[in-house]
């Protein structure tokens, strides 16, 4: 089955910094790449996502790279925030397997002011 | 609305006790699912279902029973839990979940004491 490693596991960032998560999944045939954010007390929220058709994808400061050839995948976070601490987990699953995320092991951001 | 509402948002119970968590989402999706996530690690899925019919049973043990009344209300009933069943319990629902790409949204959780 798939298996996704995330890096750092935790990621201390001065406020106006850029914030960088990365991802490697082993599953070729993983095809979907969201990313989730979750904040103390709250459920995952999705803050973007990546089909294996396109390489990158961007919404405001965010951003997501995709390399299919070595199976990685980023989050890219600029002028970071303080609003910007939270998890976030990156997760990869298939068309194959009916839908069932598999989620990396998340990363603790904190941006301090 | 763009919700997912699950109740109550804390449960403590006994091993002896039966409760169940709640879950409601107005959006129209046809998918609904319960993950449990321990503290400082990642939901893990336990049901699926799709179209209100159970697809995706992860080898849950039988103390947890999931229902869905119908396509807007999914259940989760508990009965004889141990201690390490002591998580946070989260809903999500999708659109569908016929392609496998399909957006999740998830609630706030309910946070589960088990005594």
């Amino acid at each position: 089955g798939e298996n996704v490693e995330q890096h750092p596991s935790t990621l201390s960032v001065q406020e106006g910094d850029s914030a960088v998560i990365k991802c490697t999944y082993s599953d070729s045939a993983s095809n979907y790449f969201p990313w989730y954010k979750q904040e103390l007390g709250k459920g995952p929220q999705l803050i973007i996502d990546i089909r294996s058709n396109v390489g990158e994808k961007k919404d405001q400061r965010i951003a997501v790279t995709l390399n299919k050839t070595a199976k990685h995948f980023s989050l890219h976070i600029t002028e970071t925030q303080p609003e910007d601490s939270a998890v976030y987990f990156c997760a990869a699953c298939s068309t194959d397997s009916w839908g069932k995320l598999q989620f990396g092991a998340g990363t603790q951001v904190v941006v301090t002011p | 609305d763009t919700e997912v509402t699950q109740t109550p948002k804390h449960l403590v119970m006994g091993m002896t006790n039966k409760k169940s968590l709640k879950c409601e989402q107005h959006m129209g999706h046809r998918a609904m699912y319960w993950y449990k996530q321990k503290a400082k690690k990642p939901p893990e899925l336990m049901f699926v279902y799709s179209y209100e019919k159970l697809s995706i049973n992860e080898s849950v043990p039988s103390r947890f029973s999931p229902e869905c009344p119908n396509s807007s209300l999914l259940n989760l009933h508990l009965h004889a839990l141990q201690p390490e069943d002591s998580a946070l319990y989260l809903c999500a629902s999708s659109q569908t979940r016929d392609r496998g790409d399909e957006k999740l949204f998830f609630g706030s959780g309910t946070q589960l004491s088990v005594l």
